[in-house]
């Protein structure tokens, strides 16, 4: 069973626009990551939030963290066509193991 | 520095035969892990290997089994494979050392089970 939970499933934007996408977990968490998937290929780590912060920024991207909802959200700023991928939310409980979501698929239309 | 690497890249196979998929971690990474994706389960956790010890297997069948050598190289293997087991299979590696952090991914083997 997967941890996470992701919302929406699909998300279709126009280029230049914003894209949020929001993750909710459901057991305590050491960090939380989030990761971008081409086409079925690999995974590619974006960005990782320990529990004890509330925000982190790379570049256009802005996550947050509500331990105390258990949620987190991606922002992706000023999005390009080359951001057209999935997106996962992952946690780490501490247990040698990532939990993913079902992940977000993000359309960037020109 | 190379990253990481599995082999194959496609693989067809048919119900009850058996299958080897081959995962290189980047160089000095000691901790190797395993998902299975599909369209309707998503990723799931397979295993993790640190040193050669598995340190947690997720809920799969015991058709299911890893393990790791002693360059940090692993491989996993599907017994009497069935049409359910058709995913991609990935490998990813880290440090593994103190905390848990992030994960670097291969391409993966896609699996077809015919």
């Amino acid at each position: 069973s997967q941890q996470g939970e992701e919302d929406p499933q699909a998300l279709s934007i126009q280029e230049g626009e914003n894209a949020t996408m929001n993750c909710s977990y459901k057991t305590s968490i050491n960090n939380l990551q989030w990761y971008r998937q081409n086409s079925g290929r690999g995974l590619v780590h974006l960005i990782l939030i320990r529990s004890n912060e509330r925000e982190k920024h790379s570049g256009r991207l802005r996550v947050t963290l509500d331990t105390s909802k258990k949620s987190s959200s991606l922002l992706i700023t000023a999005s390009r066509a080359a951001d057209t991928a999935s997106y996962f939310c992952a946690t780490d409980a501490g247990d040698y193991k990532l939990s993913f979501g079902a992940g977000t698929t993000v359309t960037v239309r020109a | 520095k190379a990253g990481v690497t599995q082999t194959p890249r496609y693989l067809i196979k048919t119900r009850g035969q058996q299958v080897t998929l081959s995962c290189s971690p980047i160089s000095g990474h000691r901790s190797v892990s395993w998902y299975q994706q599909t369209p309707g389960q998503g990723l799931q956790f397979l295993f993790e290997y640190f040193s050669e010890t598995q340190r947690n297997k997720g809920n799969f069948p015991g058709r299911f089994s890893g393990r790791q050598f002693s360059n940090s190289r692993s491989e996993m293997n599907v017994s009497t494979l069935e049409l359910g087991d058709s995913a991609l299979y990935l490998c990813a590696s880290s440090l593994g050392q103190g905390a848990y952090e992030k994960l670097f991914f291969g391409s993966g083997t896609q699996l077809s089970v015919l």
